[in-house]
């Protein structure tokens, strides 16, 4: 299995200011053959289903707001709040499509300090 | 409005069997596959199980926790996904999503607590 190591287990970030969340696979997530990355981040607000937020670890669902950001290839990936808000107090988690079993990472929890 | 509706969950015993639903509407169900996930209280996501689409067979895959004892299924004539739950153990208790268009559709949940 596909093992996702993700940090930190939480964050606490003053409103404006950026927050990174980091996603290491075991396995390469890049298929050579379109050059995408099976990797996805969700957002899940307390006692609400989580949100598609980013698929093929770049391309952002639409209606999420653009201070979200993916990036990364391979095995290392990143999302990037470059001004956090109030609303995205959330947990937030990564998970690799690339083979089944699909798996998650353990999650990131941001607060607002 | 593009969305998915889980339905069946409720409190069940250890080793007894419960059928989950997920009704889509919105978009073209029998296009995609269907995902089905799982939150335990206070826990992380686990993915469960994936049926694809008629097209490209219908194959499922399960996690190796369900293997066996859970079966996903689906009537596209009625945009319905099945999760069919037997032998159900203490540690299946979780909140359950199916999540279709790929992962972009999430519905809100059905919670299994299994009890005696």
């Amino acid at each position: 299995d596909i093992v996702m190591t993700q940090s930190p287990d939480s964050l606490a970030v003053s409103l404006g200011e950026r927050a990174t969340i980091n996603c290491k696979s075991s396995h390469s997530l890049l298929d050579s053959s379109n050059n995408k990355n099976f990797l996805a981040w969700y957002q899940q607000k307390p006692r609400q289903a989580p949100k598609l937020f980013f698929y093929w670890a770049s391309t952002r669902e639409s209606g999420v707001p653009d201070r979200f950001s993916g990036s990364g290839s391979g095995t290392d990936f990143t999302l990037t709040i470059s001004s956090v808000q109030a609303e995205d107090v959330a947990d937030y988690y990564c998970q690799q499509y690339f083979d089944t079993p699909y798996t998650f990472g353990r999650g990131t929890k941001l607060e607002i300090k | 409005e593009v969305q998915v509706v889980e339905s069946g969950g409720g409190l069940v015993q250890p080793g007894r069997s419960l059928r989950l639903s997920c009704s889509a509407s919105g978009f073209m169900f029998a296009d995609y596959g269907l995902n089905w996930f799982r939150q335990a209280p206070g826990k992380g996501l686990e993915w469960v199980g994936y049926m694809r689409s008629k097209a490209t067979l219908g194959t499922t895959e399960y996690a190796a926790s369900v293997q066996g004892r859970f079966t996903i299924s689906r009537d596209d004539s009625n945009n319905i996904a099945y999760l069919q739950m037997n032998g159900l153990k203490i540690e299946d208790t979780a909140v359950y999503f199916c999540a279709g268009k790929h992962f972009e559709v999430w519905g809100q949940g059905t919670l299994v607590t299994v009890s005696s």
